[in-house]
């Protein structure tokens, strides 16, 4: 039931920028997009969000279309441990919070 | 995020057996949460915690219960474990004021009942 679609797997040369990309053309006006990513036998790590801003921080930048119907998280220069499967979420009201649907995701394989 | 701790990283127990699983978090937040996590179906919400007199329960929780000890403490309890309860459990917390606060998780706890 996940509201988003990435592409299953990615390759990057290591030092070079990663792009991921995220379609979620039903995400409504008020919510944000979040990227997180999971290294097997971790726990899911966060990395960023974001509502229509383009945003930054010290692991990657998101830039969000302005119809926000799709994203796309940058790694400016991916490292072999940057090795991971990486999620799109849009989150979903459940009891009275909110729940992260992790998808399929897209498995980034950082190659040296 | 080694800020949410989790124990035990794994464990192998029997039907029947009542486990608990603990969460620590040195965050300062005041949301705590219970997942698990089973091959091809994702995160589904066991309980969560918004504060330590609040515990709310999630999409599946029938099976399960939860104490919330103190701020920084959410422990979840399996009374009497059964087979279909093998799976991955992920703690999680986030702050609070304003609804986009991310959620921030643990390693996770491997659990498999014989």
């Amino acid at each position: 039931d996940a509201k988003t679609t990435q592409p299953p797997s990615m390759d990057c040369a290591e030092g070079r920028a990663a792009n991921l990309p995220c379609n979620h053309s039903t995400i409504s006006g008020n919510e944000y997009v979040y990227w997180y990513r999971q290294i097997h036998s971790q726990g899911p790590q966060y990395i960023i969000h974001g509502l229509k801003n383009n945003e930054t921080n010290e692991m990657a930048s998101l830039i969000i279309t302005e119809d926000r119907k799709s994203s796309t998280l940058i790694l400016p220069h991916a490292t072999l441990r940057d090795t991971a499967v990486y999620y799109c979420i849009v989150r979903v009201a459940t009891s009275g919070t909110y729940k992260y649907i992790f998808g399929t995701g897209t498995r980034l394989k950082v190659l040296a | 995020d080694a800020d949410v701790t989790q124990t035990p990283r794994n464990r192998i127990t029997k039907t029947g057996k009542r486990i608990m699983l603990e969460c620590s978090q040195t965050k300062g937040h005041d949301r705590m949460y219970w997942y698990r996590q089973d091959p091809g179906l994702g995160l589904q919400l066991i309980y969560y915690s918004f504060d330590v007199k609040d515990i709310n329960k999630g999409e599946i929780s029938d099976g399960y219960s939860v104490s919330r000890q103190a701020q920084a403490k959410f422990s979840l309890s399996l009374e009497s474990a059964i087979p279909n309860q093998t799976a991955l459990y992920f703690c999680a917390t986030s702050a609070s004021g304003g609804g986009n606060q991310p959620q921030h998780f643990g390693d996770g706890t491997r659990l498999s009942i014989l």
